[in-house]
């Protein structure tokens, strides 16, 4: 079945250190996105991707970084620069031309 | 002030009830997504919405688009619809696809 992978569903880091989460797509999307999700807000971009080798910076870029190498992978690496680390991160994609959006499952990290 | 606001931010409800989520926003769309979040994090997209009204099963989706409002209903509820149901709004300028989010309504349906 298609659909997007995000690994580890749950990562513990001690501060400080630089942790990278998985986001892995089947569904020959061309644009990937990464959201963090805090209790009791909206989701908010963090990066995206419309094409291999070119992402654009969303809403609350700072402290974290990404790469396309691939069509199918967009990896989101949590920096030691990231002041408050610890959030629900999720991963979508979706086809360039359509609306619809599918979503990963998530990956809770928790900063110690 | 929000570009996308939900009401209520919580609902219980008894199974078997009429529920109603809303969705009021203040941009320019072309597209509205109702999505729904489990417990474990995971999202499902149930409805993309440019007018008119989509149903699935139980779910029913409206939007307003002159009154810039959007509503879930979900009819005959059962415990299993118990999630977090997020409106988000694509901007009709594009801006490479990228979602406006909800905050979200907490829906829990008692048995």
């Amino acid at each position: 079945d298609g659909g997007i992978t995000q690994s580890p569903k749950y990562l513990f880091r001690k501060e400080g250190q630089n942790v990278t989460l998985s986001c892995e797509q089947n569904l020959n999307h061309d644009a990937m996105y990464w959201y963090r999700q805090d209790p009791g807000q909206g989701l908010r971009l963090i990066y995206y991707s419309q094409i291999v080798n070119d992402f654009q910076k969303g809403d609350i870029a700072e402290g974290y970084s990404v790469s396309r190498e691939k069509k199918e992978s967009f990896p989101l690496t949590v920096t030691s620069a990231q002041k408050n680390p610890t959030a629900f991160y999720l991963c979508a994609s979706r086809a360039l031309g359509l609306y619809g959006y599918t979503f990963g499952s998530g990956t809770r990290l928790t900063v110690v | 002030k929000n570009e996308v606001e939900q009401s209520p931010q919580n609902l219980t409800a008894q199974e078997g009830e009429f529920i109603t989520i809303n969705c009021s926003y203040s941009v320019g769309i072309s597209a509205l997504h109702w999505l729904q979040q489990h417990p474990g994090g995971g999202i499902v997209s149930l409805f993309m919405l440019s007018s008119g009204k989509k149903k699935h099963g139980r779910l029913i989706a409206t939007i307003n688009i002159q009154e810039k409002h959007s509503s879930l209903h979900i009819t005959a509820s059962h415990p299993r619809d118990s999630a977090v149901y997020i409106c988000a709004v694509r901007l009709a300028d594009g801006s490479q696809g990228n979602l406006i989010f909800g905050k979200g309504t907490k829906l829990s349906v008692k048995p």
